[in-house]
């Protein structure tokens, strides 16, 4: 079965600094997605970035962007520019490609941004 | 369309009740899942439906517990005979049936059993 593990409980930034939040995943699956959600409190997951295994190019999305290690299974989440508004629980999730598509879920990290 | 829209987003019950969730999905969407979140957790897979058809079900959802998705359109999901083990925070989430989409949240039904 796969796994999903994020490390930090907590984290915290100066806002306009950056900060990476680390995850590890288990797999012996060689097409899948790794996936950043945002969980902002009392509001709906929102995704931040996907990353396609296949892919050896790291995905980017604005101030947000991954280091995808396939071999490590590593897939960490680099947040630039921090504002107040990027505090939010930030989950790491694993998706396989095909069948019921679910996603895997890490425990999450809690992310607070401070002024 | 203004994205996935669960119903209620709270709910309080005595131990030992019948409750049911209703999830409604972004109207072109044909999956649909239902994943529960406790406290200091990540969501945890329960059930997921393309189109009417339920296709999976995850050993976390006990007999007590059944989805439905009539018609391929809203979903509910009832959980019979309550225990406080049954609180958390109850997702849905819908998504085409295409590789690689995104699968939207709503904002989930919080269940407090006590």
């Amino acid at each position: 079965a796969q796994t999903v593990t994020q490390s930090q409980p907590e984290m915290s930034v100066q806002e306009a600094e950056t900060v990476t939040l680390s995850c590890t995943y288990d797999t012996s699956e060689s097409d899948y997605y790794l996936f950043w959600y945002k969980q902002p409190p009392s509001r709906q997951m929102i995704l931040v970035i996907r990353q396609e295994a296949y892919k050896q190019q790291n995905a980017t999305e604005n101030r947000f962007s991954v280091n995808f290690q396939k071999a490590a299974k590593s897939f960490s989440l680099k947040i630039s520019d921090s504002q107040l508004g990027d505090a939010a629980m930030y989950f790491c999730a694993y998706r396989t490609q095909g069948g019921s598509e679910k996603l895997v879920f890490g425990k999450g990290t809690k992310l607070t941004v401070n002024p | 369309d203004t994205g996935v829209s669960q119903d209620p987003r709270h709910k309080i019950t005595k131990r030992g009740q019948n409750v049911t969730f209703r999830c409604d999905p972004i109207s072109e969407h044909n999956r649909l899942y239902w994943y529960r979140q406790t406290l200091g957790q990540g969501p945890e897979f329960l059930t997921y439906f393309q189109n009417e058809a339920q296709l999976e079900k995850s050993r976390l959802l006990s007999d007590r517990f059944s989805a439905e998705r009539p018609k391929g359109s809203f979903s509910t999901l009832e959980i019979q005979r309550t225990e406080q083990g049954d609180s958390a925070m109850y997702l849905c989430a819908s998504s085409l049936a295409v590789d690689s989409t995104e699968a939207f949240f709503g904002q989930g039904t919080r269940l407090t059993v006590v």
